[in-house]
């Protein structure tokens, strides 16, 4: 079955704490996919990883292949992070990605 | 470039009424996707298109149709509305060719549809 699931489901930081959300998927995968949707309810892409590691700004997306596991790390955390934070696989047998139901963060000054 | 615009940005249906939802993207991509977000669950995929006259079925396309007549443009039918198709209409649009990890998709701003 093919299943993607983030956690936490919520989080709360204090600005300038290092926040991490987690992704892990059930099967074989030929690429991840990091997004993020704004209180407004825009999704933009963050990251698009196969293998390794990427880093844009306080952002920073790892994959790990043999244990079928992502993170998304932000450093330096600040209030307009806040925001959910949506992981997606395309499986290696399919065509199409399927997301994980987001991890809902929140950052206080 | 405006990217993925879609149209209405709001609706309200009656059970039993039909509309479209409109989704034009001006980066030429090969791609088009409709997914709907229901509150608490992930992104679902209805349908999707890899190129002008070419659709296939995702995850969830039952009370749904789509087209894809021209590039820019992946409208959305909706028949029969019912309660249960309530939920935000994202599309989406991607270039894929090569490697399918390069393959980033870009989303329209969303559709909040209510059916009564």
């Amino acid at each position: 079955k093919n299943e993607v699931e983030q956690s936490p489901q919520n989080l709360t930081a204090q600005e300038g704490e290092f926040i991490t959300i987690n992704c892990s998927y059930s099967v074989g995968i030929s690429a991840l996919h990091w997004l993020q949707q704004h209180p407004g309810g825009g999704i933009v892409s963050l990251f698009m990883l196969s293998s390794g590691k990427k880093k844009h700004g306080r952002l920073i997306a790892t994959i790990n292949i043999q244990e079928k596991h992502s993170s998304l790390h932000i450093t330096a955390s600040h209030p307009r992070d806040s925001a959910v934070y949506i992981c997606a696989v395309r499986f290696s047998t399919g065509n199409q990605f399927y997301f994980g139901t987001g991890t809902s963060l929140t950052v206080i000054p | 470039n405006a990217g993925v615009t879609q149209t209405p940005k709001f609706r309200i249906l009656k059970i039993g009424q039909s509309m479209t939802l409109q989704c034009t993207q001006d980066m030429n991509h090969n791609y088009m996707y409709w997914y709907r977000q229901d509150p608490g669950m992930g992104l679902k995929l209805i349908y999707y298109s890899v190129g002008a006259g070419i659709t296939d079925k995702g995850e969830v396309p039952n009370g749904y149709n789509v087209s894809r007549s021209t590039t820019e443009d992946f409208p959305l039918r909706l028949e029969l509305a019912a309660p249960s198709q309530t939920s935000v209409y994202f599309c989406a649009s991607s270039y894929r060719s090569g490697p399918r990890f390069k393959e980033t998709q870009y989303f329209g701003p969303g559709t909040r549809l209510l059916v009564l």
